[in-house]
């Protein structure tokens, strides 16, 4: 099936220890999200790519950074992870911008030591 | 600015029973809006979407019905089991590409 996967599923670091998290799919789409979903709150967007155009939601922490190396693959970098950045990562894809569904992955939940 | 509200933050009820879940929106300037579940340490599975020229979509037991005018949204779903029970989130897409999510409820049903 088709699908949007995310590795690890669990992910451990030390404080300001860098960290990358992957999502992967299979649908083809042309636009990738991560969103953060700290707990027990709404999940919000970090950034998107639109093919290989980057776009930064503005009040993004600098500490994250995102890379998209060919249209199946985006990888999420924190540089220097402090505890407020222990949450749930989930990653989106669309086919098309504006008015499309989008379809998410299992999530990767980092905790921060 | 867009803020999404769901109401309850959580729910309890039987087995069978039918229940609603609450979503309210500030700015009616939409695209769309879907209802998503996520299960405990999941990602979210999109159950609905509803165009902002849509009234209503269903699929099996649940029904989503969109007031885009007074900004509401609910989920309505039908003799509810135990596998019901999760997070049912909903999010609305303005211009632009962010779904602008609510906290979420939080349903737990009985058997």
């Amino acid at each position: 099936d088709a699908m949007v996967i995310q590795n690890p599923r669990y992910q451990v670091t030390q404080f300001g220890k860098p960290v990358t998290l992957s999502c992967s799919q299979t649908l083809n789409h042309n636009v990738m999200y991560w969103y953060q979903q700290k707990s027990s709150q709404a999940p919000k967007l970090l950034f998107h790519y639109y093919d290989k155009d980057f776009n930064n939601e503005a009040d993004t922490p600098d500490n994250f950074q995102s890379r998209r190396p060919n249209t199946s693959f985006c990888f999420l970098d924190i540089r220097s992870p402090g505890l407020g950045d222990a949450a749930m990562y989930l990653c989106a894809t669309s086919n098309g911008r504006g008015n499309q569904p989008q379809h998410f992955g299992d999530g990767t939940r980092l905790s921060i030591l | 600015k867009q803020e999404v509200t769901q109401i309850p933050a959580a729910l309890s009820v039987p087995e069978g029973e039918n229940l609603v879940l609450n979503c309210s929106f500030t700015d009616s300037a939409i695209y769309n809006l879907q209802w998503f579940r996520q299960d405990p340490g999941k990602g979210l599975t999109s159950l609905l979407l509803i165009q902002s020229s849509q009234r209503e979509q269903t699929s099996g037991r649940l029904n989503a019905s969109l007031d885009k005018s007074s900004g509401r949204s609910t989920l309505y779903i039908a003799a509810s089991q135990p596998g019901d029970s999760a997070t049912y989130l909903c999010a609305v897409q303005e211009a632009g590409t962010a779904l602008i999510f609510g906290k979420g409820t939080t349903l737990s049903v009985s058997s």
